[in-house]
């Protein structure tokens, strides 16, 4: 069974205060590794697929990278519209998609 | 044009009643699911179906069925409904190994 963890549950920073969140994983065949923003009473919003090790995305103040065992979303100089759960997901073989319990991220003016 | 959408949005029913979720997607995407979210807010995946395979979740109860008219389509039956089914339930829709879109939710709250 696959299985995503995601650290730390909750991260509270200060405006400007840069940090990153770890998604650690377990997948049969990985085909795609996802990240999504989730606001209250939202659905997910996309924000990257990572497909192999190494690979590396950017998208204003987030960056997210990929290993054969973990990914990690870095955050830098945050801002208080950065507040949001953060999730991430795997894609396996058989096209089912697994998603981790989340980092609430609350930014601090 | 909302790329997947969710009725109703909001649904409180009581215990023992049979219930349905209707979700629509007008991405063309081949595949759509049907997650659960819980008060801890842990998305938990109950069905993935394309036109050609049905994967369920073995933990989820047989009082629940995903039924598709057609592609465009997935719908979700809840029968005997009781207080632990409430949460919110999200539709979402992919096609290869791209990312998923979802609804915006539909919060079920059973008395």
């Amino acid at each position: 069974e696959d299985q995503v963890t995601q650290s730390p549950e909750a991260l509270r920073l200060q405006e400007g205060e840069s940090s990153s969140l770890n998604c650690s994983y377990t997948v049969s065949g990985l085909r795609g590794l996802f990240w999504y923003r989730q606001d209250p009473g939202k659905g997910p919003e996309f924000l990257f697929t990572l497909y192999s090790a190494g690979e590396e995305k950017e998208k204003e103040r987030l960056k997210a990278t990929l290993t054969k065992k973990e990914s990690f979303l870095h955050i830098t100089a945050p801002k208080p519209e950065d507040s949001a759960t953060y999730l991430c997901a795997v894609l396996n073989a058989g096209n089912m998609l697994t998603f981790g319990g989340g980092t609430r991220l609350m930014v601090k003016p | 044009d909302t790329a997947v959408s969710q009725t109703p949005k909001y649904l409180v029913t009581q215990m023992g009643n049979d219930k349905s979720i209707k979700c629509e997607q007008n991405l063309g995407h081949d595949t759509m699911y049907w997650y659960k979210q819980d008060s801890k807010k842990f998305l938990k995946i109950m069905f993935s179906y394309n036109n050609k395979e049905l994967i369920i979740n073995e933990t989820v109860p047989n009082r629940f069925s995903p039924k598709s008219p057609d592609k465009a389509h997935l719908n979700l039956h809840i029968n005997s409904l009781e207080l632990g089914d409430s949460a919110v339930y999200f539709c979402a829709t992919g096609r290869g190994n791209t990312e998923a879109f979802f609804g915006q939710g539909t919060r079920l709250t059973v008395v």
